[in-house]
């Protein structure tokens, strides 16, 4: 079985600040993990995902995560956090031999501050 | 970039009444699926679909849910006799293979208020 914690529902960072949205989860078999981010009355976008590989991933939008095994974590950061980045983040997680399924972690809503 | 299209964007029903929840999935993708969040909770896995019959459901598709594939384009999510904690937010999402190493697609969802 596999679940997500994400610390922290509200983040609030200023604009040109960096961006570090935590996630941690369990796994009883190698993780594949994802983010995901949701802008307002819009639907789920991928922003990266980790499956094999490089443990550092780039996404969309100057966003990266980097896949601590040790720590059981996949904190995503932005250097520059940008008005734009204002929006809702999901990590989630499934195996990689658990079919179809993702487990989401509860969100962290991002304010960007002016 | 294709997109996954979901209608409506927001249904209310009362309660006790059928709901149809539809879905157009990327053309080529094979595998279909259906994701609710209820307010302020997490996202939840739903089910999937793939070749016609459901490949993996949770425990919170019970018999009140249904899906189906009724032409080569839609995907729906049947909710019979809804109550009021089915009121949440349904995503539906598709994929061209197995596996969630390959991500999904995600539509905007649709808000069901049951009242």
């Amino acid at each position: 079985a596999q679940s997500v914690t994400q610390l922290g529902s509200h983040v609030s960072v200023s604009e040109g600040a960096l961006v570090l949205l935590r996630c941690n989860y369990s796994s009883s078999v190698p993780p594949y993990l994802f983010w995901y981010v949701q802008y307002p009355n819009q639907g789920l976008q991928l922003l990266l995902k980790y499956t094999t590989g490089a443990t550092l991933v780039k996404g969309i939008n100057g966003f990266e995560a980097e896949f601590k095994k040790s720590e059981t974590s996949f904190h995503l950061t932005k250097p520059s956090a940008h008005m734009s980045d204002a929006a809702e983040y999901f990590c989630a997680v499934s195996g990689y031999n658990a079919g179809n399924m993702l487990t989401f972690g509860g969100g962290t809503r991002l304010m960007v501050k002016p | 970039e294709p997109e996954v299209t979901q209608t409506p964007s927001h249904q209310v029903t009362q309660m006790g009444q059928e709901v149809i929840l539809r879905c157009v999935p990327i053309s080529n993708h094979l595998y279909f699926y259906w994701y609710r969040q209820i307010l302020g909770q997490k996202v939840e896995f739903l089910v999937s679909f793939y070749n016609n019959e459901i490949s993996e459901k949770s425990e919170i598709f019970d018999d009140q849910f249904s899906v189906e594939r009724p032409d080569g384009s839609n995907f729906t999510l049947k909710i019979r006799s809804t109550k009021l904690e089915d009121s949440a937010m349904y995503f539906c999402a598709s994929s061209e293979a197995r596996g969630t190493g390959y991500g999904y697609t995600f539509g905007s969802g649709t808000r069901l208020t049951v009242v």
